[in-house]
């Protein structure tokens, strides 16, 4: 049972523009939810998280949303940039699970 | 560089072989955590183990097993192997049992191909 749903498999944007992933999620219960990203022949990375009592958080370029009642949240790339390009995954968690629900990840290519 | 270590990074196999993949953990994490990634999928969470303790098991095959060392180094042991087995296998490592705010450190990840 997929709990987190990452439903646009691609997205390309030209650089300097705004990038947003979406993720979807069934679960109402997660606590936690993180973005993740991978370069090709490497491990996924940890970019930024939220938690559930929040609706924003904010690093640098990346701003993560959170929509409690659409059980939805969003990552915003602002400016994109080249080094940006590479897979994104939405994870969720609970606080006294440390496993992580992945999504199917986004592949995002920045053009210059 | 994450500080997790993974070997090998390539594995060729054929069906109904045995192997076992290797991980050793960011230095002063207790916690190891293996994910299976597919074709165009997520990554699926396997097996969690916090200071050689099976701490929580995810959809993890029977054919599958794993352990935690004293070292705090871990091994997951793929058996009968079968073409399906073909995937990405991720590790990786956190200073706690289960927080789930903490980020979890990913090593790059043994390629396993079955013919």
């Amino acid at each position: 049972d997929q709990q987190v749903k990452q439903n646009s498999p691609s997205l390309s944007v030209q650089e300097g523009r705004i990038s947003i992933l979406n993720c979807d999620y069934t679960n109402s219960m997660f606590d936690y939810f993180l973005w993740y990203k991978k370069y090709p022949a490497e491990g996924p990375t940890f970019l930024i998280s939220i938690s559930s009592i929040k609706d924003k958080n904010e690093d640098g370029r990346f701003t993560v949303f959170l929509n409690k009642s659409a059980k939805h949240l969003s990552l915003h790339i602002v400016p994109s940039q080249p080094g940006d390009s590479a897979v994104y995954f939405c994870a969720a968690s609970f606080v006294n699970d440390y496993k992580l629900s992945f999504g199917a990840g986004t592949t995002v290519t920045v053009r210059a | 560089d994450s500080g997790v270590t993974q070997t090998p990074k390539h594995l060729i196999t054929a069906t109904g072989q045995r192997v076992t993949l290797r991980c050793s953990p960011r230095s002063g994490d207790l916690s190891v955590y293996w994910y299976q990634q597919s074709l165009d999928q997520g990554l699926q969470f396997l097996i969690q183990y916090y200071n050689g303790e099976e701490r929580a098991k995810g959809n993890i095959l029977e054919r599958f097993s794993a352990q935690q060392f004293p070292d705090l180094h871990s091994e997951l042991n793929l058996s009968s192997l079968e073409l399906g087995d073909s995937a990405l296998y991720f590790c990786a490592s956190s200073s706690s049992a289960g927080s789930g705010n903490q980020p979890q450190h990913f090593g790059d990840g043994t390629r396993l191909s079955i013919l």
